[in-house]
């Protein structure tokens, strides 16, 4: 079976400072697919960025830099110089060849001003 | 490009009626999927499709819970009757079928619809 771990609830920062927010995940497939979506208060989904698991250079959009490392299971989030609107609940996912996506329990980013 | 649509967006109904909640997905995906949010479990699978054929209803909760997709542009989740535990956001998401382009596997996701069953 497979699992993500999302292990900060929640976070707090003040604007401009950087973020890392860490995603763990179980899977005995060798073929899978990593996804981070943003939930900001509207509620919505919003997709991030998808990684299979043969691609392991690291990805960076902007402000945002996702590293992916298979020996630790870990695929963490950064963003770099933090504003207000990224305060959101941040969700990593994953998927096996298309199937269904397993939601960790994700992690809510408190920026402050 | 319209997104997935999601109808209605906010439902209120009371224990023991009928809910029907309706999916557009995104135009040429093939897959879809019907996920459900509560505080107490996350966010969970109910049902997935794929050319509309249901493909994992292994997490539709019980009898009372059916799921259609009579053809490419749209599905149903019915909760007959419903509950006050079904209260939660159903999402509905697309994705293009696995494989097939540098998009596929992305699941794109609806607004979803608030259900609050008292």
């Amino acid at each position: 079976a497979q699992k993500v771990t999302q292990a900060q609830t929640e976070i707090s920062v003040v604007e401009k400072e950087d973020v890392t927010l860490d995603c763990v995940y179980e899977t005995r497939d060798t073929t899978y697919y990593l996804f981070w979506y943003k939930q900001p208060p509207s509620g919505e989904l919003v997709f991030l960025i998808r990684r299979n698991s043969f691609d392991e250079q690291n990805e960076i959009s902007g402000r945002y830099s996702w590293n992916f490392q298979k020996s630790t299971s870990s695929f963490n989030f950064t963003i770099t110089a933090s504003q207000v609107v990224d305060s959101a609940v941040y969700f990593c996912a994953l998927s096996e060849l298309g199937r269904a996506l397993t939601f960790g329990s994700g992690t809510r980013l408190q920026v402050q001003p | 490009d319209a997104g997935v649509i999601q109808s209605p967006r906010h439902e209120v109904t009371e224990m023991g009626q009928e809910v029907t909640l309706r999916c557009k997905p995104i135009s040429g995906h093939n897959s879809l999927f019907w996920y459900r949010q509560t505080m107490m479990r996350g966010l969970e699978l109910l049902i997935y499709f794929n050319n509309n054929v249901p493909i994992d209803d292994s997490g539709m909760p019980e009898d009372r819970f059916s799921a259609k997709m009579p053809n490419a542009s749209f599905s149903t989740l019915k909760i007959q009757p419903s509950e006050p535990r079904d209260s939660a956001v159903y999402f509905c998401a697309s994705s293009p079928t696995p494989g097939q382009g540098p998009r596929s596997y992305e699941q794109y996701f609806g607004p979803g619809t608030r259900l609050t069953v008292t």
